[in-house]
C-alpha cells in the first residue's frame, strides 16, 4: 500500500473563512510534507514534519498553520487566505530513514480556490 | 534553494516514438526520483535511483542516475497517448533533507 489520502478533493472558500485540509497515510512513514503547486509549475515545499515535529517551515505566511496530531495524520489549517493562495495543495510522505533509499509519495491533492 | 533544470521544457511527439528528457543540477544528489503528473492530480512516482550510474526500468520507462551525480535521465520507449502529462524529476542530497523538484517537461503524444 503506497497510498496517501487527502480530503477534500476540492475546496472553495472566502477570504474570511476558516477551513482545514486533511492528509492520512498508513505506510509507517515518519516524514510528512505539505506542498503548494500552481498550474504547470513544480511543487513548492511549505512544511515538513519529521517524527511528528515540525522540521522545515519554508517561510510560509501565518495564515497557513500545519498540525501533525500523530504519525499518520497531517492537517493544514487555513484562515484569512488571499486569492493568490488558490492552488493545488499536495500532501506527501516518506520513510525518513538513513538506511534505506527514500521515496516520496504524494496524495491526489486538494484543489483550493479562494474567492 | 537548489535549482534543478529539466529539458526539454515541452515535447510534441507522434505515438510510437521514443522520448528522452533530462534533469541537471549544479550540486551533487544521492537520490533521484522521477514523477508523472496529470492535471489536477498529485505526482505519481515512476522510478527511484540511489547509485551513480544506476539504470532502472519500469515497463517502457528507463531512468539513469548520472555518473557525476549531478544529473539524471528518463527515457520512454514506444510512446502511447496515456503517456501525456508533465514529468518532474526530484533530487535529495541526504536522507532527512528536503527533495528539490525540477522545472518539469510537458509531454504531448499525437495519435
Amino acid at each position: 500500500d503506497t497510498e496517501v489520502t487527502q480530503t477534500p478533493k476540492h475546496l472553495v472558500m472566502g477570504m474570511t473563512n476558516k477551513k482545514s485540509l486533511k492528509c492520512e497515510q498508513h505506510m509507517g512513514h515518519r516524514a510528512m510534507y505539505w506542498y503548494k503547486q500552481k498550474a504547470k509549475k513544480p511543487p513548492e515545499l511549505m512544511f515538513v514534519y519529521s517524527y511528528e515535529k515540525l522540521s522545515i517551515n519554508e517561510s510560509v505566511p501565518s495564515r497557513f498553520s500545519p498540525e501533525c496530531p500523530n504519525s499518520s495524520l497531517l492537517n493544514l489549517h487555513l484562515h484569512a487566505l488571499q486569492p493568490e493562495d488558490s492552488a493545488l495543495y499536495l500532501c506527501a510522505s516518506s520513510q525518513d530513514r538513513a538506511d534505506t533509499g527514500e521515496k516520496l509519495f504524494f496524495g491526489s491533492g486538494t484543489q483550493l480556490s479562494v474567492l | 534553494g537548489q535549482q534543478l533544470n529539466q529539458s526539454p521544457q515541452s515535447m510534441f511527439i507522434q505515438e510510437g516514438e521514443d522520448v528522452s528528457m533530462n534533469c541537471t543540477s549544479s550540486s551533487i544528489f544521492n537520490t533521484w526520483l522521477w514523477y508523472k503528473q496529470d492535471p489536477g492530480e498529485g505526482p505519481v512516482l515512476l522510478i527511484a535511483l540511489y547509485k551513480a550510474g544506476e539504470l532502472t526500468s519500469n515497463g517502457r520507462l528507463t531512468a539513469q542516475f548520472g555518473i557525476t551525480r549531478k544529473d539524471s535521465f528518463l527515457n520512454i520507449s514506444a510512446s502511447i497517448p496515456s503517456d501525456v502529462g508533465i514529468y518532474f524529476c526530484a533530487g535529495q542530497q541526504n536522507t532527512g533533507n528536503q527533495f528539490y523538484f525540477g522545472t518539469g517537461t510537458s509531454l504531448t503524444v499525437i495519435p
